[in-house]
């Protein structure tokens, strides 16, 4: 029931864009975003409700198509800040959570 | 910080002993969640406990178990431990029930020998 994230690593310029996709086998009941820097623990970003919704969090953005039980986190211009391990987890009942293996983000100046 | 506390930050323990990993949640929160992180098996949910009661169980062994006492800190308790059970133990608290936004702890690395 693990979601499968794409890509596995990215390398971005500061500045550039990018999307992680997120994908699950099963139906979610939420999607949720976390961020890692190398030897922290994981910082909330988001959660996504069933509805296809869309959140924001300041050039940080996220989408939920429940249809196709895929999510993609979307990062703008980014920032050397943003360097760090991207998870989605997604809930396909009340009672548990999923991860995936992560997105690699590396942003260079 | 998140202002969710772990103790100890490190742990190195041999095959076959029990060790109790402790996790005090921000100021509130009444959600305390643990995890397992290892390099093949990524972030792992393993338990919830919402103001004392256990609420959802993730893919816990049976050789570990949790609980969570009347101030709301929760202890982890792994015993019989294996070598694959090396990792890093976080712990996340929140105010909700369900699984909502979450606070992660620093995290206890475990190591066996």
């Amino acid at each position: 029931q693990q979601p499968v994230q794409s890509p596995q690593a990215v390398i971005l310029r500061e500045g550039e864009d990018a999307v992680i996709n997120c994908s699950s086998s099963k139906a979610l009941y939420s999607v949720h975003w976390y961020r890692q820097k190398h030897g922290e623990a994981p910082v909330f970003l988001m959660i996504l409700l069933k509805g296809g919704e869309q959140k924001g969090h300041d050039k940080i953005s996220a989408s939920f198509n429940e249809k196709k039980q895929q999510s993609s986190l979307y990062l703008t211009a980014s920032q050397l800040s943003y360097s760090g391990t991207y998870f989605c987890g997604v809930q396909t009942g009340a009672n548990n959570l999923f991860f995936g293996t992560g997105t690699r983000l590396t942003v260079i100046p | 910080d998140s202002g969710v506390t772990q103790t100890p930050k490190h742990l190195i323990t041999a095959t076959g002993q029990r060790v109790t990993l402790r996790c005090s949640p921000r100021s509130g929160d009444l959600s305390v969640y643990w995890y397992q992180q290892s390099l093949d098996q990524g972030l792992q949910f393993l338990i919830q406990y919402y103001n004392g009661e256990e609420r959802a169980k993730g893919n816990i062994l049976e050789r570990f178990s949790a609980q969570q006492f009347p101030d709301l800190h929760s202890e982890l308790n792994l015993s019989s431990l294996e070598l694959g059970d090396s990792a890093l133990y976080f712990c996340a608290s929140s105010g909700a029930g369900g699984f909502y936004e979450q606070y992660f702890g620093p995290g206890t690395r475990l190591t066996v020998t």
